[in-house]
């Protein structure tokens, strides 16, 4: 069963916004990660927030993380056509030997 | 060359067939996994290794069983193919250890129809 939930589902904007997507879950986790899909190709890791992290930041993304809510948000700044891709979230428990879990994502579409 | 390879990248099969799916990695990552992707599901673990001696049922294992041959080969098999196994399959890797410990590595993905 999924752990993280990604919101909203579908995300268009124009280029040059920003786009924000949230990702909930529901135990307790030892970091959350970041992922990104181009149509149908391997996903590509973005970034890596622990447990103790409230925010961290790669360039042009920005990752917050509340665990007293179970809820990360990604950030993309100054949105580009590619960064238009699927985006998951996928977290990794605490007991460090249980795969990560992901969540089904949120396509973002940048229209140039 | 890719860190992780998986061949085929497309496979097209018939109901009963039986299907190998087959992944290397250059990464030397001791830990490997299968995962399934259909639309809207997201991503599935199907099996994972921790190393060569380690085998581990995810979510979703039944219909498949997988073989570690080696710490940089990961087979997944579909015994006896149907229909709803149709989806893509991605193989991924991480470290155990160190500052990338779960940070994942996907291959290219293996686009699998069963007719």
């Amino acid at each position: 069963s999924q752990q993280g939930e990604e919101d909203p589902q579908a995300l268009s904007i124009q280029e040059g916004e920003n786009a924000t997507m949230n990702c909930s879950y529901k135990t307790s986790i030892n970091n959350l990660q970041w992922y990104r899909q181009n149509s149908g190709r391997g996903l590509v890791h973005l970034i890596l927030i622990r447990s103790n992290e409230r925010e961290k930041h790669s360039g042009r993304l920005r990752v917050t993380l509340d665990t007293s809510k179970k809820s990360s948000s990604l950030l993309i700044t100054a949105s580009r056509a590619a960064d238009t891709a699927s985006y998951f979230c996928a977290t990794g428990v605490i007991s460090g030997n249980t795969p990560l879990v992901f969540g089904k994502g949120t396509r973002l579409s940048v229209i140039a | 060359d890719a860190d992780v390879t998986q061949t085929p990248r497309n496979r097209i099969t018939k109901t009963g067939k039986r299907i190998m799916l087959e992944c290397s990695q250059t990464k030397g990552h001791d830990r490997m996994y299968w995962y399934r992707q259909d639309p809207g599901l997201g991503l599935r673990l199907i099996y994972y290794s921790f190393d060569v001696k380690d085998i581990n049922k995810g979510e979703i294992s039944d219909g498949y069983s997988v073989s570690r041959q080696a710490q940089a080969k990961f087979s997944l098999s579909l015994e006896s193919a149907i229909p709803n196994q149709t989806a893509l399959y991605f193989c991924a890797t991480s470290p155990t250890l160190g500052a990338g410990a779960n940070v994942l590595t996907f291959g290219a993905g293996s686009r699998l129809t069963v007719l």
